[in-house]
C-alpha cells in the first residue's frame, strides 16, 4: 500500500526561525512529489519535484528531493505569521489520484 | 484564469437525507478528482475521471456515493441517505491530460464544500 509521511505532526516557531518540514514515501510507481499550503480548505499548490538533488525555491520557500532515501524536505527561512497553515505532501504517478500525508500544521507566533 | 470553484461552501444536512455537490474545473483540464479531508488528516481519494468516464472510483467508500461528469466539465458528487460519518470537507482537484513529454501531475484543488450531517 502507498504511503506518505509527513514530520512533525505540529509545530509552533516565532516569526524569524527556520523551519525544515519533512516528508517521506513508499510508492509503488513513482513519478513526482508534491507540496502544497493548506490555510483554510483549499491546499494550494508551492512545489512539484521530479529529481533528487535540485532545489526549487520560491521566496522564502525552498524544497529538494531524494529518490534514493525516498524523502524530501521543505524549507521556510525567516517564517511570518502568514505562513502558518498545514502544510501537506503528496505522491504523484502520472494522472493518478494523489496519496497525501497527513500534513503538518505550523504555527508562527509574533 | 478563474481556478477550480465548489458549491455550496457549505451543506448542513440531517442524517439520511440525499446531497448534491458540484465542483466545477479550470476550463481545459479533462482530469477531476474527487478527495474527502477529516480533521486531522491529508486529502483522501475518492474517484477520479479523464474526460467524461470514470477513470477510477476504488475509494469511493461505499454505493451510497456516485459521482458524474456528463460533459466532460462539471462534476456532481452525490451521497445517498448520510450517515453522520460523511462529515468532512469535500474538495475537488483538476489537473491537465497526460502529454508526451510533459508531467502534468500537479492538480488545482477547489475551495471544498464542508458537509455537516446531523
Amino acid at each position: 500500500e502507498d504511503k506518505v509521511v509527513q514530520s512533525p505532526l505540529s509545530l509552533v516557531v516565532h516569526e524569524g526561525d527556520t523551519v525544515t518540514l519533512n516528508c517521506s514515501y513508499e510508492v509503488t510507481n513513482f513519478r513526482s512529489l508534491l507540496w502544497y499550503k493548506q490555510e483554510k480548505k483549499a491546499p494550494t499548490f508551492l512545489f512539484m519535484l521530479t529529481s533528487s538533488g535540485i532545489e526549487k525555491k520560491s521566496g522564502r520557500l525552498s524544497s529538494i528531493l531524494d529518490k534514493k532515501e525516498l524523502f524530501s524536505i521543505l524549507n521556510i527561512t525567516a517564517t511570518q505569521t502568514g505562513d502558518s497553515a498545514i502544510y501537506l505532501c503528496a505522491v504523484g504517478s502520472g494522472n493518478t489520484p494523489l496519496v497525501f500525508g497527513k500534513g503538518t500544521r505550523l504555527s508562527v507566533i509574533a | 484564469g478563474a481556478g477550480v470553484s465548489q458549491t455550496p461552501s457549505n451543506k448542513v444536512t440531517e442524517k439520511g437525507k440525499y446531497v448534491e455537490l458540484r465542483c466545477d474545473p479550470i476550463s481545459g483540464h479533462t482530469a477531476l478528482y474527487w478527495y474527502r479531508q477529516s480533521l486531522g488528516q491529508g486529502p483522501e481519494f475518492l474517484i477520479y475521471f479523464q474526460g467524461t468516464g470514470a477513470a477510477d472510483d476504488s475509494g469511493l467508500p461505499n454505493d451510497r456515493f456516485f459521482a458524474v461528469r456528463p460533459e466532460g466539465s462539471v462534476s456532481t458528487l452525490k451521497i445517498q441517505r448520510t450517515e453522520r460519518g460523511d462529515s468532512a470537507v469535500y474538495l475537488c482537484a483538476s489537473s491537465l491530460s497526460q502529454r508526451e513529454g510533459l508531467i502534468t501531475d500537479t492538480q488545482y484543488f477547489g475551495p471544498g464544500t464542508r458537509l455537516t450531517v446531523l
